[in-house]
């Protein structure tokens, strides 16, 4: 079963509005998680390294007041795309690890966000 | 700036072939990710290779990595239709630290012809 699991799967929103993805690990704790975008077809980018109990570190290029990320605790991490546009849409991913050295990444679900 | 590149892009092969999918990356590191992907779903780890020389198996999948030439690769052995996914390799850039951010590699789209 999956140890990273992502909240929703898919999800339609209008421009203009606030989505909400939720990326919890499930068998472990997770000080550290990460946040990537995946464009069809595309290779996985980094937008963000999610600090429990600190401000996320953004990736070069990636607008931290659209994408806002708050991680709530050891075990869930939240993505919030602000002020969506249709440029937004695409296939957004979170991984963890249990932190040792040779654990192998776990990559969530994914959430595909389509922005109409 | 860590880059890493994958060949070929595309792959196309019949059942029962051997071929070989390779991993560059432009700077020093020793964890090397390899990971599967079928259309619309999320990556699912094939191996993890943390060493210079690693060699890891796993069915008609072995993976290798020589950090000295910066080079890891995926050997397929007598594809099977199954295995068509892209494959994605992936450098860890976080020094001694096992959960860490990755830099993935192109992608190579794998296709197995009956």
């Amino acid at each position: 079963g999956a140890v990273v699991s992502q909240h929703p799967s898919r999800v339609i929103c209008k421009s203009g509005t606030s989505v909400k993805i939720e990326c919890r690990s499930l068998d472990f704790q997770a000080t550290t998680m990460f946040w990537y975008r995946q464009f069809p077809k595309q290779s996985l980018m980094l937008m963000a390294t999610s600090n429990e109990g600190s401000k996320a570190t953004y990736e070069q290029g990636v607008e931290k007041d659209k994408f806002l990320i708050n991680h709530a605790s050891l075990t869930l991490s939240t993505l919030t795309v602000t002020s969506a546009h249709p440029e937004d849409s695409s296939f957004y991913i979170c991984s963890a690890s249990p932190g040792q050295i040779g654990n192998t990444i776990y990559f969530g679900e994914g959430s595909w966000l389509t922005v109409v | 700036e860590l880059k890493v590149e994958q060949n070929p892009l595309f792959l196309s092969m019949q059942e029962g072939k051997n071929y070989t999918i390779y991993c560059n990356y432009s700077t020093t590191s020793d964890r090397l990710y390899w990971y599967r992907q079928d259309p619309g779903k999320s990556l699912e780890s094939l191996f993890v290779l943390l060493s210079n020389g690693a060699v890891k198996q796993e069915g008609r999948l072995m993976a290798s990595l020589d950090t000295k030439a910066r080079l890891s690769t995926l050997h397929i052995t007598a594809a099977v239709h199954d295995l068509s996914a892209t494959y994605f390799c992936a450098v860890g850039s976080s020094p001694n630290f096992g959960n860490e951010k990755l830099t993935f590699g192109t992608g190579t789209r794998l296709t197995i012809i009956p």
